[in-house]
């Protein structure tokens, strides 16, 4: 199993600009959702997904957009890209009404 | 709403001492707890957690924890550490409905190990 995958590790966008943030697991885990993670801050849930079809928001919404469309695949859209999005993104999975318990290695996004 | 404080940002041990990693909640109904481990450039690993039950709860790596509801407290604790014990540890409240969980985390202690 390769587990969570994320791509890609790095990425620097100007203002305004969009891009998808790709995540994948491989152990068919109904949950998946995203993070990010600032100095200082913690972990703040950004969207969640708790099947195909179904996504619902979390703690920092705002200028993010998920779908799922697979079990697999759980990609997070930046829409118009602004400094305050400049962060550590992480992917997590797990069965249902389990905690997250697999972390991919994180997207570091720099928006200048 | 739910809240996490962990008092220590840092925390520097020597390797083969004990070690007590401190983390108090705020949560409106029976907590579920967590601890996870995040090494350098890496994603976060579930250490152990807490549903019900004793209240002392194992772990891997050797990490045990103790919930105590009278000080809403759930510290993390080690008899000996290594020097790869040398990582950030967050604790996270949260809800396990049966279809999601929301976790809040704390803002983490970074946990040096000296030779």
């Amino acid at each position: 199993n390769a587990g969570v995958t994320q791509t890609p590790k790095f990425q620097v966008l100007k203002t305004g600009q969009s891009m998808t943030l790709q995540c994948a697991q491989d152990m068919n885990h109904e949950y998946m959702s995203w993070y990010r993670q600032d100095p200082g801050m913690g972990l703040r849930l950004i969207h969640y997904s708790v099947g195909a079809g179904i996504t619902d928001q979390g703690e920092v919404p705002n200028g993010y957009n998920v779908s799922r469309s697979t079990t697999e695949d759980f990609p997070l859209r930046l829409l118009s890209a602004a400094p305050s999005q400049t962060s550590v993104y992480f992917c997590a999975s797990s069965y249902r009404g389990l905690p997250p318990a697999y972390f991919g290695p994180g997207t570091r996004l720099t928006v200048t | 709403a739910q809240s996490v404080t962990q008092p220590d940002i840092h925390i520097t041990v020597s390797e083969g001492a004990s070690l007590e990693l401190r983390c108090n909640y705020s949560y409106g109904a029976t907590p579920y707890l967590f601890w996870y481990v995040q090494s350098p450039g890496q994603g976060l690993q579930l250490l152990l957690k807490y549903f019900s039950g004793d209240t002392l709860v194992q772990g891997i790596k050797g990490f045990e924890a103790e919930f105590k509801r009278s000080q809403s407290s759930f510290n993390l604790r080690k008899p000996s550490v290594h020097w790869s014990d040398a990582a950030e540890y967050f604790c996270a409240v949260g809800a396990l409905t049966g279809t999601a969980s929301k976790l809040t985390f704390g803002t983490g202690t970074r946990l040096q190990v000296t030779l």
